[in-house]
């Protein structure tokens, strides 16, 4: 299956600082990659919607102000946490859209401190 | 409200018993159905999707789902587990099939030899 990348794989911050994950996709194009959120042993929780060159759609509750999404590139789509605090340690995860299916990233597990 | 239920929270067989996961849909018409496995470390994988047609798909790693409409179900199902079959295994409903996944709460598998 196609492959998605995630970077950096862990990552560890201050609070009041911004955090950026990549979400790559190597060997397909997408034009919607959608960003997830999950707590410890729960489920994944959609937060938004990327589509290449356009605003990211957000889930209800989702800040966008806090949780900024770029999709630049048909391959590539970043999500930055800013001014990130304690409460946004989580794990985020990114999927790419294509061939009726998502693939997933491995994730990305933040901790702030 | 869309919503997917998985009731069982954490399932342990012996490896070579069978298998089920129980999984539950609410939703007015017939979504696009999915089951997903998570690995520590790894990406979601997608097991088997069901979109129409035949109610009894195939999935990869000898994984098998059965959609039944009058129940809103889409239980996962192995013959066989093997000891790699430990993961977490989680339901997903794309209910306006334009690639927006709601999840559910994931069933945790433990196999004991």
């Amino acid at each position: 299956g196609a492959v998605v990348s995630q970077h950096p794989s862990r990552v560890i911050c201050k609070s009041g600082t911004s955090v950026k994950i990549e979400c790559r996709s190597l060997d397909f194009q997408a034009t919607t990659m959608f960003w997830y959120r999950q707590f410890p042993k729960q489920s994944l929780m959609l937060m938004a919607t990327s589509n290449e060159g356009s605003k990211a759609t957000y889930e209800q509750g989702v800040e966008k102000d806090k949780f900024l999404i770029n999709h630049a590139s048909l391959t590539l789509s970043t999500l930055t946490v800013t001014s990130a605090h304690p409460e946004d340690s989580s794990f985020y995860i990114c999927s790419a859209s294509g061939m009726d299916e998502q693939f997933f990233g491995p994730g990305t597990r933040l901790t702030v401190l | 409200a869309q919503s997917v239920t998985q009731p069982d929270i954490h399932i342990t067989v012996s490896e070579g018993a069978s298998l089920e996961l129980r999984c539950n849909y609410s939703y007015g018409a017939t979504p696009y159905l999915f089951w997903y496995v998570q690995s520590p470390g790894q990406g979601l994988q997608l097991l088997l999707k069901y979109f129409s047609g035949d109610t009894l798909v195939q999935g990869i790693k000898g994984f098998e789902a059965e959609f039944k409409r009058s129940q809103s179900s889409f239980n996962l199902r192995k013959p066989s587990v093997h000891w790699s079959d430990a993961a977490e295994y989680f339901c997903a409903v794309d209910g306006n099939q334009g690639g927006k996944l709601i999840f559910g709460q994931g069933t945790e598998l433990s196999v004991k030899p």
